[in-house]
């Protein structure tokens, strides 16, 4: 079992809708969570982080957290045509600091 | 700041060769993380290191692979010999501290013969 798995996708959805991208992580003892987003043929740059259960907020992005189900989601709200990205989600390993596990990624496609 | 800097773009070898990849972190940053990316595996931990000491590099795939980071403001990897499943884009990326945000630099794009 991989550590950090996600809906490979692709997922298309119209702009102006809101996008929903899901994750979950498998070492109980992880307690940051990371979004970052990939154009193609880019590097990643982090969008989004959370530390504790429940949502976190920033502008048209919301990060969500339960570590009881060890599941983390991001909602994209107004999605717009330059959202279309890769969207990488990471998890710390909790007994060793500093080690990220990524998810392979979910392919997000906003039309206009 | 530059950002991360990682030499060259593009390098494209044959197989058996040897391959070294460059990486200048961001002044400051303590912590410095070797990533492999394909299509089939994702984006891959090799190696990071804390204030030059390499902390963990049970991601390095086998022998074949060695980094190092000799002082605070450059690392290598080295690929010695190179094979074809080796192809893929490598990520230099830093941080300030642990478990924060990774700032990565451009990529190699790694193609072996």
């Amino acid at each position: 079992q991989k550590e950090v798995e996600q809906n490979s996708g692709p997922l298309s959805v119209p702009e102006g809708a809101i996008a929903s991208l899901n994750c979950t992580y498998s070492d109980r003892g992880s307690q940051s969570f990371f979004w970052y987003r990939q154009y193609s043929g880019k590097s990643p740059e982090l969008i989004m982080f959370i530390y504790s259960n429940g949502d976190k907020e920033d502008g048209r992005f919301t990060a969500q957290l339960n570590k009881a189900s060890q599941y983390v989601s991001l909602l994209i709200r107004d999605s717009q045509p330059s959202d279309s990205a890769t969207y990488l989600c990471a998890a710390d390993r909790g007994s060793t600091l500093g080690r990220l596990y990524f998810g392979r990624g979910t392919q997000l496609t906003v039309w206009p | 700041d530059a950002g991360v800097i990682q030499s060259p773009r593009h390098e494209v070898t044959e197989m058996g060769q040897e391959v070294t990849l460059r990486c200048k972190p961001i002044s400051g940053h303590d912590y410095l993380f070797w990533y492999r990316q394909t299509m089939m595996r994702g984006l891959e931990l090799l190696i990071y290191f804390n204030n030059n000491v390499p902390i963990d590099d049970s991601g390095m795939p086998e022998d074949r692979f060695s980094a190092k980071m000799p002082n605070a403001s450059f690392s290598t990897l080295k690929i010695q010999p190179s094979e074809p499943r080796d192809s893929a884009v490598y990520f230099c990326a830093s941080s300030l501290r642990a478990g924060e945000k990774l700032f990565f630099g451009s990529g190699t794009q790694l193609s072996v013969l």
